[in-house]
C-alpha cells in the first residue's frame, strides 16, 4: 500500500504474555521510529531505526522492550511478559530523509495494546 | 531535556470562528517546530512546519509562525469548519550536535470540536 502499515490494530493480552507488533513502513523510508501513546498524551518516543540499524532505543522503558528491522524495511516491536502499565497505543512512522528537522514523518494507524 | 506545552483542551468552536490553540517548547539546541493532526480514526499527519525563526508554515488555511524569542508556535484559522475536527499535536525536532536524526518531542495533544 500507499502508506505505513500497522498489525494488529488491536491486541488484547493477559499479563505476562509475550506480544509482537508490525510495522511495514513506506517502501524506500529509510528512517522508521516507533513511538508509545497512553491514553490521552502525546506520543513518545521508543526507538529509531536507519535501514537496519537501531541508531537510538533510548526511549524504550525496559528491557521487556525489544525491536528490530532485519532487512530494512519490516519492523517488529516485542514486549515480553506485557504489564498493565504497557496498555496504549503503539505508533510507527517512517521517513524518507535521514535528518529529521526537516522531513516529514509519515504514521500508521497504530496497534492498540490492552493488558488485562 | 526537550519539552512541548500545548493549551488543554476539549477546545470547542463554533463553525467560521477564529482559532488559536497556544504551544510553547523548550529545547537545548535549534529546532524545527511541528503541527501533527490526527482525524478520527486516522493515523498522524503533518499539518504544517517550520525550520527557523519566523518562518511561516501555513496549510489548509491554517498557520503558525517559529517565534524564537518567546519559544512559541501557535496555531491559528482564521474560519473552522466541522472538517477540522481532530486531535492536534505540537511537536519539535531537536537534532544533537554530530547530526543525525532524532525523534519528535511531542505536546500532550488539542482536542477540537467544531460545531454547526
Amino acid at each position: 500500500g500507499a502508506g505505513v502499515s500497522q498489525s494488529p490494530r488491536y491486541k488484547v493480552a493477559k499479563r505476562g504474555q509475550d506480544v509482537a507488533l508490525r510495522c511495514d513502513p513506506i517502501s524506500g523510508h529509510v528512517s522508521l521510529f516507533w513511538y508509545q501513546q497512553a491514553l490521552g498524551q502525546g506520543p513518545e518516543f521508543l526507538t529509531y531505526f536507519q535501514n537496519e540499524a537501531q541508531l537510538d532505543k533510548s526511549g524504550l522503558p525496559s528491557d521487556r522492550f525489544f525491536a528490530e528491522r532485519p532487512e530494512g524495511s519490516v519492523s517488529t516491536l516485542k514486549i515480553q511478559r506485557t504489564q498493565q502499565e504497557d496498555s496504549a497505543v503503539y505508533l510507527c512512522a517512517s521517513s524518507l530523509v535521514e535528518v529529521l528537522n526537516t522531513g516529514e514523518l509519515f504514521f500508521g494507524e497504530g496497534s492498540r495494546l490492552t493488558v488485562l | 531535556g526537550d519539552s512541548v506545552t500545548q493549551m488543554e483542551g476539549p477546545v470547542t468552536l463554533s463553525e467560521e470562528a477564529f482559532l488559536t490553540i497556544n504551544c510553547t517548547y523548550t529545547a537545548t539546541g535549534y529546532p524545527s517546530l511541528f503541527w501533527y493532526v490526527q482525524y478520527p480514526g486516522e493515523g498522524l499527519q503533518l499539518l504544517l512546519k517550520a525550520t527557523k525563526a519566523d518562518d511561516k508554515g501555513s496549510n489548509k488555511g491554517f498557520e503558525a509562525t517559529y517565534r524564537k524569542e518567546t519559544t512559541s508556535f501557535h496555531l491559528e484559522k482564521g474560519s473552522v469548519q466541522v472538517s477540522d475536527s481532530a486531535v492536534y499535536f505540537c511537536a519539535l525536532s531537536d537534532p544533537r550536535s554530530g547530526g543525525g536524526a532524532d525523534g519528535l518531542t511531542f505536546g500532550k495533544g488539542t482536542h477540537l470540536i467544531i460545531q454547526p
